[in-house]
């Protein structure tokens, strides 16, 4: 059964701290893994990442992936209140849905 | 262009009733998702439809029915409404199943069974 874990579940910082939030994955036939952030309502797309791009960059934002190790990891650097939300990792597999982990709620405090 | 419409936003319901849930997508895509979001969990997929005329069981599909009405409309129906159904829901949909592409999601549907 494919299976995502994010960790931490939760975490606090202050305003311009640096976070990395981490995602595993164990699914069969990888295709993608995709960072989403959600506030109080819709999940918004942030990042896909693929065999054929595990680096993303946009801003002060960026996630790497490690297909050897079954694993990504998302960085924000000079965090913002605006960032509070929580962050859900989700991975494409040979079943071609989306399986998603319990998400990261992330609180920036000013 | 409206994206991922859904409706209705909120809904009460007693337990034993029964409600469609609606959703529609104007961006021309094949497969279309209803997942429930539950307090601390992550999105899980109740039904989805790869293309126009088919549907598939996703992970939590007991006690819900779906229907491609076409290729733009995915509903969900809840025929005996039970207070475990109480979650938020979120339809989706993607150009062509996954195959590495981002899913776009609708705005939710809050549901209450009590």
């Amino acid at each position: 059964e494919d299976k995502v874990v994010q960790s931490p579940l939760s975490l606090v910082v202050h305003e311009g701290d640096t976070v990395t939030l981490n995602c595993s994955y164990e699914v069969t036939n990888f295709r993608s893994l995709l960072w989403y952030k959600q506030e109080k309502k819709a999940p918004t797309f942030l990042f896909m990442l693929t065999s054929s791009g595990i680096e993303k960059k946009s801003g002060r934002l960026s996630s790497i992936l490690d297909k050897k190790e079954l694993f990504s990891i998302l960085n924000i650097t000079a965090t913002q209140t605006g960032d509070s939300a929580v962050y859900l990792c989700a991975v494409e597999g040979g079943s071609e849905k989306l399986v998603f982990g319990k998400g990261t709620k992330l609180t920036v405090n000013p | 262009n409206a994206g991922v419409t859904q409706t209705p936003k909120f809904q009460v319901l007693k337990t034993g009733q029964s409600m469609t849930l609606q959703c529609a997508q104007d961006m021309n895509h094949n497969s279309m998702y209803w997942y429930r979001q539950d307090p601390g969990m992550g999105l899980r997929l109740i039904y989805y439809s790869a293309s126009e005329g088919t549907t598939d069981k996703g992970e939590v599909p007991n006690g819900y029915n779906v229907s491609r009405l076409n290729k733009r409309e995915f509903s969900l129906r809840l025929e005996s409404a039970a207070p475990s159904q109480t979650s938020v829901y979120f339809c989706a949909s993607t150009p062509r199943g996954f195959l590495g592409y981002e899913q776009y999601f609708g705005p939710g549907t809050r549901l209450t069974v009590t």
